[in-house]
C-alpha cells in the first residue's frame, strides 16, 4: 500500500512557465512534507519543505502548498527554467517517534523545453 | 556535493553472493539511512542508525543487516544476493533526532549493485 502517491510520472513544461507537480498521501500521522530533486546518476537533493502546521512555504522559485483535509501536496516552480528538468520526488515523514524515516513517491519526471 | 561519501559506486555481482556498502555522513550528522532504488519504484527506506544503534526498521530484508561504527560511519550488508536485489542503494544521513533539520536528510550520490 503505497502511503505517498505521485500520480504524473512524468510532466512537460515551456520554459518560462509554472510547473506544478502534485502530491497525495494516505496517513494521517505524516506531519512534515518534503521535496528532493533527482538528477540522473546523483544523488536525491533537499529542495523544500513544509510543515503540516502551515499551508505554504515559499522559497525562491519553489513554493509548497499543503492542503491537509485533502491530503494533498503540490509544489510550483515560477519560472521553470531548463535546469529544473529532473525528478522531483514527494516524501512524508511522521515525527511523533525518534526515528525520521522518509517515505518517498515514486517520482514525477519534470521536462523544461527550451 | 551534500558531503555523504559512498563506496563503491558500481558493484556487479553473482546471485548467492555477499557483498558490503559503505557510507560516510556528513561531518556532525548522527543519523544515517539505508534506501533502496529499484527499477520504476521510488526509495523505499531500509532501515536508520542514531549514533552507533538501529533506530528504526523498513522493508528491510532478513538476508540484509546494517551497523553503524563509532566514527560513524555506515556499512550495508547484503547477503544470498538474488537478481531482484539489483537496484541503487542510497545513504543518507542528518544532523539527528534533536536538530532543527532533522527531517532534511542529505543524500549520497548511490551504489549501483548489479547482481547476474
Amino acid at each position: 500500500d503505497q502511503q505517498v502517491k505521485q500520480n504524473s510520472p512524468s510532466l512537460s513544461v515551456q520554459e518560462g512557465r509554472i510547473s506544478i507537480l502534485n502530491c497525495d498521501y494516505t496517513n494521517s500521522m505524516f506531519d512534515y512534507f518534503l521535496w528532493y530533486k533527482k538528477y540522473p546518476a546523483e544523488g536525491p537533493t533537499f529542495l523544500i519543505s513544509i510543515s503540516s502546521i502551515k499551508d505554504k512555504n515559499e522559497d525562491g522559485r519553489f513554493t509548497v502548498f499543503l492542503n491537509k483535509s485533502a491530503k494533498h501536496l503540490s509544489l510550483h516552480i515560477v519560472p521553470s527554467q531548463p535546469g529544473d528538468s529532473a525528478v522531483y520526488f514527494c516524501a512524508a515523514s511522521a515525527r511523533g517517534g525518534s526515528n525520521y524515516k522518509l517515505t518517498f513517491g515514486k517520482g514525477t519526471l519534470l521536462t523544461v523545453n527550451p | 556535493d551534500s558531503g555523504v561519501t559512498q563506496t563503491p559506486k558500481h558493484l556487479i555481482t553473482a546471485t548467492g553472493q555477499r557483498v558490503t556498502l559503505r557510507c560516510s555522513p556528513r561531518s556532525g550528522d548522527l543519523s544515517v539511512y539505508w534506501y533502496q532504488q529499484s527499477l520504476d519504484q521510488g526509495l523505499q527506506f531500509l532501515i536508520q542508525y542514531y549514533n552507533g544503534e538501529e533506530r528504526a526498521k523498513g522493508n528491510i530484508l532478513e538476508r540484509f543487516s546494517a551497523q553503524q561504527f563509532p566514527d560513524l560511519h555506515s556499512e550495508l550488508n547484503l547477503s544470498s544476493l538474488e537478481l531482484g536485489d539489483s537496484a541503487l542503494y542510497f545513504c543518507a544521513s542528518s544532523v539527528g533526532t534533536s536538530g532543527r533539520y532533522d527531517n532534511e536528510q542529505f543524500f549520497g550520490p548511490g551504489t549501483r549493485l548489479t547482481v547476474l
